[in-house]
């Protein structure tokens, strides 16, 4: 079975630049996360949503980042205008909510580097 | 403070060593613990759930104490295949996750 799913792996860009990361999750699944990971602030929850609703976006650093999940086999994270200390790996993780289990699986995460 | 503390380490051990990882958390109505893995430049994968009557799955052993908010994972007979980085998690709330920082662990032979 495939995993989740996230494009571009590598992402350089120059400041002042709209960056846009995808996310597929794990079929099935009906609970999405975006996490931000960097060496001074470890694994931070940015955004989840529960059946493509945002549930919880108070970890979402700034007005420049916004997320979206049109269905439940898609969600985007965009950064604009972005910024140096956004340079960082983000990952997308995936569940399925019941009352048994709630396991996350990650992505390989984008790797982004904001000059 | 941090709502999931670890010390960082490394911790440095041989093969075939014991090694133990403490993890203290704050938030007393956290419900689920899990310890997760991640490999240099990977994603984070689930290694075990932790139960408050404790748990073994192989070598490795986990352990709750919901009275002290402190959780342990025990890895016996180390491999150079366990060095990874082992991350602390509580829930939340609502399937949300707070991650830990993170114990790297170097096994060397």
């Amino acid at each position: 079975d495939a995993g989740v799913i996230q494009s571009p792996r590598h992402e350089v860009t120059e400041m002042g630049q709209e960056v846009t990361l995808r996310c597929k999750p794990i079929s099935g699944h009906n609970s999405l996360f975006w996490y931000r990971q960097t060496m001074m602030r470890g694994l931070e929850l940015l955004i989840y949503f529960n059946n493509n609703v945002p549930i919880d976006d108070s970890g979402m650093p700034e007005d420049r980042f916004s997320a979206k999940m049109p269905n439940a086999s898609f969600s985007t994270l965009k950064i604009q205008p972005s910024e140096p200390r956004d340079s960082a790996v983000y990952f997308c993780a995936s569940s399925f909510l019941d009352s048994s289990t709630d396991t996350q699986y990650f992505g390989p995460g984008t790797r982004l580097t904001v000059l | 403070r941090k709502e999931v503390e670890q010390d960082p380490g490394p911790f440095n051990v041989p093969e075939g060593a014991t090694v133990a990882f403490n993890c203290t958390y704050s938030n007393s109505a956290s419900q689920s613990f899990f310890w997760y893995r991640q490999d240099c430049r990977k994603e984070p994968k689930l290694l075990m759930s932790v139960y408050s009557s404790g748990n073994e799955d192989g070598r490795f052993t986990a352990q709750l104490n919901r009275a002290s908010q402190y959780i342990s994972l025990l890895i016996r007979d180390s491999k150079l295949s366990d060095s990874a980085t082992y991350l602390c998690v509580v829930t939340g709330g609502y399937n949300k996750l707070i991650f830990g920082a993170g114990t790297r662990l170097a096994v060397h032979p």
